[in-house]
């Protein structure tokens, strides 16, 4: 069992449409970071949450860190080919010293 | 452009060589790390550096040997691999070790293909 399970796994849409993709533990986390990822390159970072309840938007995406500090969302509004990629989240449990991270969404959006 | 630069980009080596990986980092950041991504599993930390020390060995076999010479480079040293070890093995360096603060920004490379026959 992953420590932090995202879903769906793989993710096909139309641009412009909207989606949303979860990250989601038994474990408390003390912050989540969301990372994209596109083919043939590293991840990048994204976003950054660390206070439960917590709401960021980059542009056309929201991110959200649960209250009780265990899940995130990231939200898409109308969707553009040039989101396409791997989205990663990764955390932190308490006083843990590493990332932990998460096996990713694949979103592929269509023309 | 992430400022962490990653050689080669691709490797195909038999179980019987001896490669390396090379990373480069022009950030002025302190902390260096090694990650393997395999298909269909997260990202797995294998080494960390800091201050050109290693601080995190996360159980790696040591047909994988890591070198931190200074704060800006870090090598990957490969020998007599096994098929299973064919992955994207990814640099990334931060600031300061991740963990020192819980806003620590992770730079990754856009890594290593590594095929191992």
């Amino acid at each position: 069992t992953q420590l932090l399970e995202q879903s769906p796994q793989f993710l096909s849409i139309q641009e412009g449409e909207n989606l949303t993709v979860y990250c989601n533990s038994s474990s408390v986390f003390s912050s989540l970071q969301w990372y994209r990822q596109e083919p043939g390159e590293g991840p990048v970072l994204l976003v950054t949450v660390v206070t439960g309840g917590e709401v960021k938007k980059l542009k056309r995406l929201t991110f959200q860190f649960g209250d009780a500090r265990k899940d995130s969302s990231l939200h898409i509004t109308a969707a553009q080919p040039g989101d396409t990629g791997l989205y990663l989240c990764a955390g932190a449990r308490g006083s843990a010293r590493q990332l932990t991270f998460g096996s990713g969404t694949q979103l592929t959006v269509l023309p | 452009e992430t400022g962490v630069t990653q050689t080669p980009r691709h490797l195909v080596m038999g179980m019987t060589n001896k490669k390396s990986l090379k990373c480069e980092q022009h950030l002025g950041h302190n902390a260096m790390y090694w990650y393997k991504q395999s298909a269909k599993k997260p990202l797995e930390l294998m080494f960390v550096y800091n201050f050109k020390e290693q601080t995190e060995n996360n159980s790696v076999p040591s047909r994988f040997s890591p070198e931190c010479p200074n704060s800006s480079h870090l090598f990957l040293h490969l020998h007599t691999l096994q098929p299973e070890d064919s992955a994207l093995y990814l640099c990334a360096s931060s600031h300061v070790k991740w963990g020192a603060t819980r806003n620590e920004k992770l730079f990754f490379g856009s890594g290593t293909q590594l095929s191992v026959l």
